[in-house]
């Protein structure tokens, strides 16, 4: 596709539930930047990954968040026990630079926790 | 403090005037600062960067940079009602990490 791909657009889960979130960058796109963005705020950084290395991790709230990136493409944001103040749009971003002058955002997924 | 602070709106700006956005930020080894929009319920895009103290202009916007004062601004000139949405202020100090910190962003409302 032409642009950053994320799938689901909307996922509703029972506390406790695991879930995954799935992101398809723009193609040969080396960065991939995962954000988290609260209603009304802006977004969070979570993760970063430069081709299939995880080079920040830094802003994961919790050992429940694990990204992953094993071929340097797809990437899959895990949340486990998920817990309703993980509600929010999961945002997904990836750019052909090492920087972020170029970095296109997906859709989001938003996750409703219940 | 935040390290990246907007005042969140609403700004109300009449169509054909000039809408003036304003962001702080508090790392002083801040480098490169990028304006993002987001339209409700959608993504945020990336309107402008700047790296460099002083004006950058790119049609009808212009970012300006103020390091000494830690200031960020976003001009809009000859605003159109289609630049109604809330305007993210983006920071990233390039030490070797690639993260940006976002404000909270301003919703800008422009009247008919």
């Amino acid at each position: 596709g032409a642009g950053v791909s994320q799938s689901p657009r909307y996922k509703v889960a029972k506390r406790g539930q695991d879930v995954a979130l799935r992101c398809d960058p723009i193609s040969g796109h080396v960065s991939l930047f995962w954000y988290q963005q609260a209603l009304g705020q802006g977004p969070e950084f979570l993760t970063y990954f430069q081709n299939e290395a995880q080079l920040d991790k830094s802003g994961l709230p919790s050992d429940r968040f694990f990204a992953e990136r094993p071929e340097g493409s797809v990437s899959t944001l895990k949340i486990q026990r998920t817990q309703q103040e993980d509600s929010a749009v999961y945002l997904c971003a990836s750019s052909s630079k090492r920087d972020n002058t170029e970095a296109f955002f997906g859709q989001g997924t938003r996750l409703t926790v219940v | 403090q935040k390290e990246v602070e907007q005042n969140s709106g609403p700004l109300s700006v009449p169509e054909g005037a000039i809408a003036s956005l304003n962001c702080t930020y508090s790392d002083r080894g801040s480098q490169s600062f990028f304006w993002y929009r987001q339209y409700s319920g959608k993504s945020p895009e990336l309107i402008m960067f700047i790296y460099s103290n002083g004006d950058k202009e790119d049609g009808r916007f212009t970012a300006q940079l103020n390091k000494a004062s830690q200031y960020v601004s976003l001009l809009i000139r000859d605003s159109q009602p289609s630049d109604s949405a809330t305007y993210l202020c983006a920071v990233n100090n390039n030490f070797g990490n690639e993260k940006l910190t976002f404000g909270t962003g301003t919703r800008l409302t422009i009247i008919p």
